[in-house]
């Protein structure tokens, strides 16, 4: 079976200070792998999306950015952060386009 | 752009009591709907989900209608239980070849013992 890895949980950075987040697929191969955010009360932002490795697509312009130097790794990176940043990001992946996407137990950022 | 409203935001029922959370979608092309049960501090977690080609689909104490031509979908949950208070999500994914989920806001159920 698959199962969707998230770390750290929970997470207190000061403004400015860099970002790493990782998220690693088990139990498949060349999966698609997304990243969400989730603000508090709200739905789920899409952010970044991978179909393959050193394949990245953004939905939305930030200061953050997304690798995946694997095939089942997909990394959300900044070099600094900003308050604005704070929220609940998510990592997800199915199997292709337009199937069911699982997702992780979240970290949960917060910005001081 | 792509648009999906959820209704209501919050529910409560009693304990046995059936719940519906409704949403419809903007996308004509949209032919895939998720729905997503989100417990505290975790992930969301897929419970049923259908496709543009069925009306119906159900699984046990839960279902999901869906009318294409005025574009909305609904979830349905019977015989509740208080473990099934949660914020639920749906979502609409686009025709194939793009990859992204359109999600609602949410509903929070809380389900009264």
């Amino acid at each position: 079976s698959q199962t969707i890895h998230q770390w750290p949980a929970t997470l207190v950075q000061p403004v400015g200070s860099p970002l790493s987040l990782e998220c690693t697929v088990e139990g498949t191969s060349n999966p698609n792998l997304y990243w969400y955010r989730q603000a508090a009360g709200r739905g789920l932002q899409l952010l970044f999306y991978s179909v393959g490795i050193g394949q990245i697509s953004s939905e939305v312009p930030q200061n953050l950015s997304a690798s995946r130097p694997q095939d089942r790794q997909f990394i959300l990176s900044s070099k600094k952060l900003l308050l604005s940043d704070s929220g609940f990001y998510l990592c997800a992946w199915s199997w292709t386009a337009n199937q069911p996407q699982h997702f992780g137990d979240g970290t949960r950022l917060s910005i001081l | 752009g792509e648009n999906v409203e959820q209704h209501p935001s919050t529910l409560s029922v009693q304990e046995g009591d059936s719940a519906v959370i409704k949403c419809t979608y903007s996308d004509s092309a949209s032919n895939y709907f998720p729905w997503y049960k989100q417990e505290l501090g975790k992930g969301p977690q897929l419970i049923i989900d259908i496709r543009s080609n069925v009306g119906e689909k159900k699984d046990q104490r839960i279902a999901v209608t869906l009318n294409k031509t005025a574009k909305h979908f609904s979830l349905h949950i019977t015989e509740t239980q208080p473990e099934d208070s949660a914020v639920y999500f749906c979502a609409a994914s686009q025709a194939s070849g793009t990859y992204k989920y359109i999600f609602g806001t949410g509903t929070r159920l809380k389900v009264l013992a």
